[in-house]
């Protein structure tokens, strides 16, 4: 049974500075993995999809890293704002037609 | 439509009756999830829809829930004699197609059982 740790649980950086965010995942035979973001109260935006086959995927400041090998995904978040306070959850298919199985996220606070 | 919607957004009933959730997709979307998030639980998987079937129903908790998908867009989940551990965030999601496609989340409905 796949399961998914996110490591730290809660974070809390000063702005500006580069930060790192950790998920593992126990089988890598994986379909896919994804990065989202949760703000409180509100639902899941996508922020990266990287496919089994990729090494990283970028969008602006965030670049999601994949090493399936060691069960390993990094979300790396460039010059941080408060604004990128949220939740931030991985979640990973082990294939086109099962469900996403999430970890429990990392809380990150921003402070100005 | 823009994106996921889900009705009604907040939901506070008595334990022992029925809930009724919906969720409507984006356009076009074939595929529809539904996932429940309790308080230090994290998110869990409760269902998949591809088109009106469900060949995913591994996650329903029990028999009291069940969900429906008509015209491969709107869905409701149905709760019956709701428990106090009924209470969580339903998120719905939708993609494309249930393969490769990112998954797009809805603003979730908060249910609490008293």
């Amino acid at each position: 049974k796949q399961e998914v740790t996110q490591i730290p649980a809660a974070l809390s950086v000063p702005e500006g500075e580069n930060l790192v965010l950790n998920c593992s995942f126990t089988d890598s035979a994986i379909y896919n993995l994804q990065w989202f973001r949760q703000d409180p109260g509100k639902g899941l935006t996508s922020l990266l999809l990287i496919q089994s086959s990729q090494r990283e995927q970028t969008s602006g400041r965030l670049n999601a890293s994949l090493d399936k090998s060691s069960g390993r995904s990094t979300l790396y978040i460039a010059a941080s704002q408060p604004g990128d306070s949220a939740t931030y959850l991985c979640a990973v298919r082990n294939s086109g037609n099962t469900p996403l199985v999430f970890g429990k996220g990392t809380r990150l606070s921003v402070i100005a | 439509g823009a994106g996921v919607s889900q009705s009604p957004s907040n939901k506070v009933t008595e334990k022992g009756k029925d809930v009724e959730l919906r969720c409507d997709p984006i356009s076009g979307h074939t595929a529809l999830y539904w996932y429940r998030q309790s308080l230090g639980q994290g998110l869990e998987f409760l269902i998949y829809f591809q088109g009106n079937s469900a060949p995913d129903k591994s996650g329903l908790p029990s028999d009291r829930f069940s969900a429906e998908r008509t015209g491969g867009s709107v869905s409701t989940l149905t709760i019956q004699r709701t428990q106090q551990e009924d209470s969580a965030v339903y998120l719905c999601a939708s993609s494309l197609e249930v393969s490769y496609n990112e998954q797009f989340f809805g603003p979730g409905t908060r249910l609490t059982v008293l």
